[in-house]
Order: structure tokens, then C-alpha cells, then sequence
């Protein structure tokens, strides 16, 4: 199994909703991450998870909330948001948080907020 | 400052003939250089990579790539293109001291292969 499976595939959301995105692997990897993608932009990170554990929080606003519940399910917590925050939303997975290696992409969440 | 330049938004490219899309980068230390490919709606999916070794790098789909240090370039080609290779393609470099690995990635190029 060589896939990252996000869910749900669309959102549509008001601001004062509450939604959860899920992503999940079964390849055994330990570094989890979420981009953010704009239409024919590159994505940008939001968080990275190393072997559990937050590592990096690209200063991305409280309304978004990652959580890492074990090694194979990252979720995103989303509350309040904004329509600037429609997006695609980006999971990721890699072997190990180390440079070298590559990421395994889902093929996300397109996120409408209305 | 780590950055990747990707000059070119769109490329168009009649079936059968050689395809480049252009990237170049700046980072401090050693680079480890990517390219991935988004087709519409999906997620970005991994071409190739440069780490160390042979500059000449094969990787998916037919794809490889050149890693020039003196240029600093890391220019993604084909021999001959498809209509299906048309798609959004990224270059992205990492090094070990950027922040926890973090991929910078290029602004993307629009590659469009005609019949």
C-alpha cells in the first residue's frame, strides 16, 4: 500500500461550522505533514508531525488544528474559518522527517467556506 | 536565503518533440533537489530526485533530470513529450540545515503538450 487516502474528497463549509479533514498511510512512515494549496500555486506547509510529535507550525492561525492520534491518522480540526481559507488541502507522508527523503502525496480536500 | 526559481509558468510542446522545464535554486550547504507533477484535482506526485552521486538522474514516466552545480540548475526533461504528460510540475530543494527539512518549492510550471 503506497497511498496517502485523505477524506473527505470536497468541503463546503460555513464560518461558524466545526469540520475535520482526515488523512491516513499504511506505509509505516513517521513524518505526517499539511499543505495548503491555492489554485496553480505551490503548496504551502502548515504543520509537520515527526514520530508523533509537532515539529513544525508554520504560524498557521489557532481556527486550524492539527492532531496526530497515532503513527497512521493525522487529522486537521477546522473552526471558525475564513473564505480566504478555501483552498486544497494537502496531507503528506515521508519514511522520516530527514531531507532527503520524498513525499507521498493524498490527493487532498478542496475546501469551500461560505 | 533557500529559494527555487522556476522561470517559465507555462510551456508548450508539440507531441513527440523534447520537453525542459527550467528550474534553478538557491541554498546554503549541500541541496537536495525534487520534482513533482500535479495533474488536475489530484495531489503532487514524485518524479525524481538529486542527492548526491550521478548529475544525470532517471526517474518516472520516462523524466529525468540534470543537476548542475555551477549553474545551480536542476532542469527537469524529456526526449520526447505526450499529450499526457500535460500537467503542473514543481521543483522543490531541501537541505539538511533547513528548519526540520522543510520543501521549498518553486512557483510551478504549466507544461502543455499538443497533438
Amino acid at each position: 500500500d503506497t497511498e496517502v487516502t485523505q477524506t473527505p474528497k470536497h468541503l463546503v463549509m460555513g464560518m461558524t461550522n466545526k469540520k475535520s479533514l482526515k488523512c491516513e498511510q499504511h506505509m509505516g512512515h513517521r513524518a505526517m505533514y499539511w499543505y495548503k494549496q491555492k489554485a496553480k500555486k505551490p503548496p504551502e506547509l502548515m504543520f509537520v508531525y515527526s514520530y508523533e510529535k509537532l515539529s513544525i507550525n508554520e504560524s498557521v492561525p489557532s481556527r486550524f488544528s492539527p492532531e496526530c492520534p497515532n503513527s497512521s491518522l493525522l487529522n486537521l480540526h477546522l473552526h471558525a474559518l475564513q473564505p480566504e481559507d478555501s483552498a486544497l488541502y494537502l496531507c503528506a507522508s515521508s519514511q522520516d522527517p530527514g531531507s532527503s527523503e520524498k513525499l507521498f502525496f493524498g490527493s487532498g480536500t478542496q475546501l469551500s467556506v461560505l | 536565503a533557500q529559494s527555487v526559481a522556476q522561470p517559465e509558468d507555462q510551456v508548450n510542446v508539440a507531441e513527440g518533440n523534447p520537453l525542459t522545464v527550467k528550474c534553478t535554486y538557491s541554498v546554503s550547504g549541500n541541496p537536495y533537489l525534487f520534482w513533482y507533477v500535479q495533474y488536475p484535482n489530484r495531489g503532487l506526485q514524485f518524479l525524481l530526485k538529486y542527492i548526491t552521486g550521478d548529475n544525470l538522474v532517471k526517474g518516472s514516466y520516462g523524466f529525468e533530470a540534470e543537476f548542475n552545480k555551477s549553474q545551480t540548475s536542476f532542469h527537469l526533461k524529456k526526449p520526447s513529450a505526450l499529450v499526457s504528460d500535460s500537467a503542473l510540475y514543481f521543483c522543490a530543494v531541501r537541505t539538511a540545515y533547513n528548519q526540520g527539512g522543510k520543501l521549498i518549492f518553486g512557483q510551478g510550471t504549466e507544461l502543455s503538450v499538443k497533438p
